[in-house]
């Protein structure tokens, strides 16, 4: 069973870049049959899918349309572990991130609330 | 992007009911599609991927169905634990995306 344990900073001034990490245990993050991904839910968007990397071969990324110029997901695989960039941030980028590993994402980490605020 | 559309938004029902929730697509999906249940608090759980497979560890009173580009989540008696919010969810596209959830209450 793959286990997701996410860290970084709860709070993020505006224009800033938002940074955040998900240590696999269970699983290796360049295992050619798994995803990872970033989610973020918040009241006023919901559940919203952020991206994902993934390994065949070589990596590839798939993003969301919403934030495709803002954000990079990158493998470390020294560490075992992925991350999410989110560049210039604003308010409305407050929610609780989660990562998650699959195609359906059947492990989360904990989730991470980001305030973007000054 | 595809859309997904829930309904209802919310409902009320009591333990040992039969609960039914649906998702349409705004576009074919085949089968591509899962369902998660989320507690409050906690991060979502997968209950059903691909249409109507069930998740190893979930309880079989969960079940899923497909009919076109509609695609409906069964609980067949619910339990005390079972109250929470559902989301559908579809991996159709390399951009994935979320329905905007089901809140089961207790009537």
């Amino acid at each position: 069973q793959v286990q997701l344990q996410q860290s970084g900073p709860g709070l993020v001034k505006p224009s800033q870049t938002l940074s955040l990490t998900c240590a696999i245990s269970g699983d290796s993050v360049s295992s050619n049959s798994a995803a990872w991904n970033w989610i973020r839910q918040s009241p006023s968007r919901g559940l919203e899918w952020l991206g994902r990397t993934y390994y065949r071969s070589k990596w590839y990324n798939d993003y969301s349309g919403s934030v495709k110029t803002r954000i990079t997901i990158d493998a470390d695989t020294s560490k075992n572990q992925f991350s999410l960039q989110l560049n210039s941030v604003t308010p409305e980028d407050t929610a609780v991130y989660y990562c998650a590993s699959g195609w359906a994402m059947d492990s989360w980490g904990q989730g991470t609330l980001v305030t973007v605020s000054s | 992007d595809i859309q997904m559309t829930q309904s209802p938004s919310s409902l009320s029902a009591s333990v040992g009911d039969r609960v039914t929730i649906t998702c349409r697509a705004s576009q074919s999906i085949s089968t591509y599609l899962n369902w998660y249940l989320q507690r409050p608090g906690k991060a979502p759980k997968l209950l059903i991927y691909d249409a109507s497979s069930l998740q190893s560890g979930v309880p079989s009173r969960f079940s899923g169905s497909r009919s076109g580009t509609d695609f409906t989540l069964t609980i067949g008696s619910l339990q005390p634990e079972d109250f929470a919010t559902y989301y559908c969810q579809q991996s159709y596209s390399n951009s994935l995306g979320f329905g905007q959830g089901t809140k089961v209450e207790m009537k």
